[in-house]
This record gives C-alpha cells, sequence and structure tokens, in this order.
C-alpha cells in the first residue's frame, strides 16, 4: 500500500506544461530526498529526477522536480508525445527503513 | 554500460518457492546497494527488499518479511531474491535494480523485468 499521494492522472496539449504532486509525510518526503521514475508503456520504470531536483544525464531539463515541506513536484514542459507514461514519486521512509513509492500518475498528451 | 539481467521467474503453486537472480555488469558490483522492486499487473510499483553493497545490511517490506531472502555473491556480480511461501498477490513483475546514496537513496539503473506468477 502506498503512503504517497499522487494525482491518478494529468493530461495537457502538446508543447504545454504538466505537473504532478507527490504528498507523504514527515516520516517520508518531510524528512528525506525525493526521485522521480518515468515508466513508458510496457517498458521499465527509469530514474529521472534524484535527490528532489537532479537530473541524471542524458534527461532532458524539460523535466524539473521540487519539495516543500512534505510534498514533491514533477513538472514536465514542452510536453511530446513521447512523454505518456506512468510517473512515480520514491523516497526513503527512514522510521521503517523501507522504500516507498507513489501511487502513480498517468499523464496523457491530448 | 551498467546492466542487470534478471531471471528466474515463472509459474509456481501458492505455497511454493522460487528463486530469482539478477546478473549485474558494466560495473563494479560490490559498490553499489542493490534492490527489488515489483509490479502486479496493472498496478503501481512496490518496494520488496534491498541489500547493502557488502551484503551485511538487507532491508525488507512487510509483505515479504519473514518470506523473501535477499542475497549477493559480489564475487560473481549476482544478487538472489530466495521467495518461500507464495501467495497469489505476490504474482507481478520483478525488477532488479541498483541502489545508489547521494543525499538521499535512490534507484538507478533498472533491469527489465521478470514475471513471478503464483496460481494453481
Amino acid at each position: 500500500q502506498s503512503v504517497l499521494t499522487q494525482p491518478p492522472s494529468v493530461s495537457a496539449a502538446p508543447g504545454q506544461k504538466v505537473t504532478i504532486s507527490c504528498s507523504g509525510s514527515s516520516s517520508n518526503i518531510g524528512n528525506n530526498y525525493v526521485s522521480w521514475y518515468q515508466q513508458l508503456p510496457g517498458a521499465a520504470p527509469k530514474l529521472l529526477i534524484y535527490d528532489n531536483n537532479k537530473r541524471p544525464s542524458g534527461i532532458p531539463d524539460r523535466f524539473s522536480g521540487s519539495k516543500s515541506g512534505t510534498s514533491a513536484t514533477l513538472g514536465i514542459t514542452g510536453l511530446q508525445t513521447g512523454d505518456e507514461a506512468d510517473y512515480f514519486c520514491g523516497t526513503w521512509h527512514a522510521s521503517l527503513s523501507i522504500y516507498v513509492f507513489g501511487t502513480g500518475t498517468k499523464v496523457t498528451v491530448l | 554500460e551498467v546492466q542487470v539481467l534478471e531471471s528466474g521467474g515463472g509459474l509456481v503453486q501458492p505455497g511454493g518457492s522460487l528463486r530469482l537472480s539478477c546478473a549485474a555488469s558494466g560495473f563494479s558490483f560490490s559498490d553499489y546497494a542493490m534492490t527489488w522492486v515489483r509490479q502486479a499487473p496493472g498496478k503501481g510499483l512496490e518496494w520488496v527488499s534491498a541489500v547493502s553493497s557488502s551484503g551485511d545490511g538487507t532491508f525488507y517490506a512487510d509483505s515479504v518479511k519473514g518470506r523473501f531472502t535477499l542475497s549477493r555473491d559480489n564475487s560473481k556480480n549476482t544478487l538472489s531474491l530466495h521467495m518461500n511461501t507464495l501467495r497469489a498477490e505476490d504474482t507481478a513483475v520483478y525488477y532488479c535494480a541498483t541502489a545508489r546514496y547521494s543525499s538521499d537513496w535512490y534507484i538507478e539503473n533498472w533491469g527489465q523485468g521478470t514475471l513471478v506468477t503464483v496460481s494453481s
């Protein structure tokens, strides 16, 4: 059972911007750094953002991350059809010594 | 190129056992913590287990604690997940991945996954 809450879906037209929220608590997001993962249809997940706002090499700067308090946000600008995917946030839950994922958000490009 | 390749998935009856393996290449395996994440059909991601780079520390989700055992062989660059007393709800694609620490833990390089089906 996911302890991080995300909206089930978001959508926008090509070229537009979408934001995906990830809501947690002081036990997870509030005292830890957040990562984001992209899962294209039929593929394995892929790291998109780590340490709240850092992008691995090869990830375009259209993808950005931020965190405030017990919530985090993923932003995608210049939306492309290839961005249609499921997106998951994740963080370490220090008090339980487990890693937790968000419920996942499906991004649709209209 | 960092690669992790899972194997060992298949069909198993409820109450049965299965061992998943993960072969790593393209990086210094003994320097990395490793983790398993699963995804039930049509569902989200669920973290399963992780092991420290040396193998002396293991962590488990409550849903598998006491039934799954994670181990690694740094001399062979392999990771093993022993799954016992399997249940229908363990049916999922199981992903092996590297876990890295910067300011905090994150899951960096993922394999393509192996499907485990628990059914009679």
